[in-house]
């Protein structure tokens, strides 16, 4: 198993400018999670989906959206991307809740996309 | 609300004992998880303890919970250079909306 992968691993954009960060996960996981992370600031939960074809707001939604129209991946999209939002964005996901103790609850994390705005 | 505090760093010598603290507010609390962070990586699942229990022990790992005090702390023994990462600690609400709460991660450091 891959685990969970993410697309690109890095990205300079330009205010304004306009992209979408890929996450795949091969292990059957219901729940799929954005995050970003900044120094200081540990991870801030940006949008996430109990499953295909949902998707919640998290803590810091604004500029974002997302879409899983298939259960193994799980899209972030910048419409017209800031400067705050140079930041680390990791995808994680999990079983679905109640399927078993803390061991199958665990978020299985991307390895990251680190995201420069200029 | 729940709220997760950690200190952001610490430094220890190698082969010193190292001791993380993390502290939670809500009291229902039933899931509680450490995760460790490399440089340059995503997080990765440590160790994790159920609420009800006080201790528990993996390899050179400890997890002590005081839910008196609502505190968690993670123990290293003979701490090595290659354990240098970010440790987070996260809580999970029991019938809450299953999405765990993170603190902000405690930086360690370890020298020769």
């Amino acid at each position: 198993n891959a685990g969970v992968t993410q697309t690109p691993k890095f990205r300079v954009l330009k205010t304004g400018q306009s992209m979408t960060l890929l996450c795949a996960q091969d292990m059957n996981h219901e729940y799929m999670y954005w995050y970003r992370q900044d120094p200081g600031m540990g991870l801030r939960l940006i949008h996430y989906s109990v499953g295909e074809g949902t998707t919640a707001k998290g803590e810091v939604p604004d500029g974002y959206n997302v879409s899983r129209l298939k259960k193994q991946n799980f899209l972030l999209g910048l419409e017209s991307a800031a400067p705050s939002q140079t930041s680390v964005y990791f995808c994680a996901s999990s079983y679905l809740r109640g399927s078993g103790g803390a061991s199958t609850d665990t978020q299985y994390f991307g390895p990251g996309t680190r995201l420069t705005v200029l | 609300g729940e709220d997760v505090e950690q200190s952001l760093f610490l430094s220890v010598r190698e082969g010193d004992s190292s001791v993380i603290n993390c502290t939670y507010t809500d009291s229902s609390s039933t899931y509680l998880y450490w995760y460790k962070q490399e440089p340059g990586a995503g997080l990765q699942l440590l160790t994790y303890i159920f609420s009800n229990m006080d201790m528990k022990q993996d390899q050179r790992l400890t997890v002590l919970l005081n839910k008196k005090d609502k505190h968690l702390s993670l123990r290293i023994a003979d701490t090595q250079t290659g354990d240098s990462a970010i440790y987070f600690c996260a809580e999970r609400i029991s019938g809450g909306s299953y999405i765990p709460t993170f603190g902000r991660g405690t930086s360690l450091i370890v020298h020769p």
